[in-house]
């Protein structure tokens, strides 16, 4: 069965980086492109990232542009982000989740990892 | 990228249906059929329930229902169940390899 493990979370201070990765597992990974979502403490979901099933194709909401990279190692079947000059909006869950049908939504989701930015 | 418009919250008594409305753009949900939904219980990975405006996965009760007019989407669950109780997110393609969600709905179950 699809499993997405997320890992790498953690507190860290403003300004600072992190990576955060993902697991996959249950699927043919390179077939699909993957997602990077958040969940501030009390507030909704916020798509953060993506990234082609190819890994050519890389688009961020424009709050992360030049601070996050998404990407993608095939041979281990694993998604990262990497997370830069962070803030103190920075501060969520991050969940990944699988693309389904090309960019239009995501069947499978992990648990999501906490990322706490803060001094 | 603006966050597509949901209400903060709705409700509903077991057996009884409700609907919640996501409200975008004719650059979101308007452009595309391609506005999905979410049940979301805290602590747990969000659950696909509806995806291509009125598409449910395999396993997802047919109690869920969506629809779309103009801007504005709609998840209809009818016959409430105590487990329907949880938050939901309409999510749309909105062009250029992007995506937005609503601000969310949490569903009392009274």
């Amino acid at each position: 069965q699809v499993q997405l493990v997320e890992s790498g979370g953690g507190v860290v201070q403003p300004g600072t980086s992190l990576r955060l990765s993902c697991a996959a597992s249950g699927f043919s990974f390179t077939n699909y492109g993957m997602h990077w979502v958040r969940q501030a403490p009390g507030k909704g979901l916020e798509w953060v990232a993506v990234i082609s099933n190819d890994g050519n194709r890389q688009n961020y909401i424009d709050s992360v542009k030049g601070r996050f990279t998404i990407s993608r190692d095939v041979s281990n079947n694993i998604l990262y982000l990497q997370m830069n000059s962070l803030r103190a909006e920075d501060s969520a869950i991050y969940y990944c989740a699988k693309d389904w049908h090309y960019m239009t939504d995501f069947d499978y989701w992990g648990q999501g990892t906490p990322v706490t930015v803060s001094s | 990228q603006s966050a597509l418009t949901q209400p903060r919250s709705v409700s509903g008594s077991p057996g009884q249906s409700v609907i919640i409305s996501c409200t975008g753009t004719s650059s979101d949900v308007g452009g595309y059929n391609y506005v999905s939904w979410y049940q979301h219980h805290p602590g747990r990975a969000p659950k696909l329930m509806i995806y291509n405006v009125n598409n449910r996965p395999s396993g997802v009760p047919d109690r869920f229902s969506g629809s779309k007019s103009g801007n504005t989407a709609s998840l209809t669950i009818s016959g409430l169940q105590t487990e329907d109780e949880a938050d939901y997110y309409c999510c749309s393609h909105a062009g250029s390899f992007t995506l937005v969600f609503g601000g969310g709905t949490k569903l009392t179950v009274l």
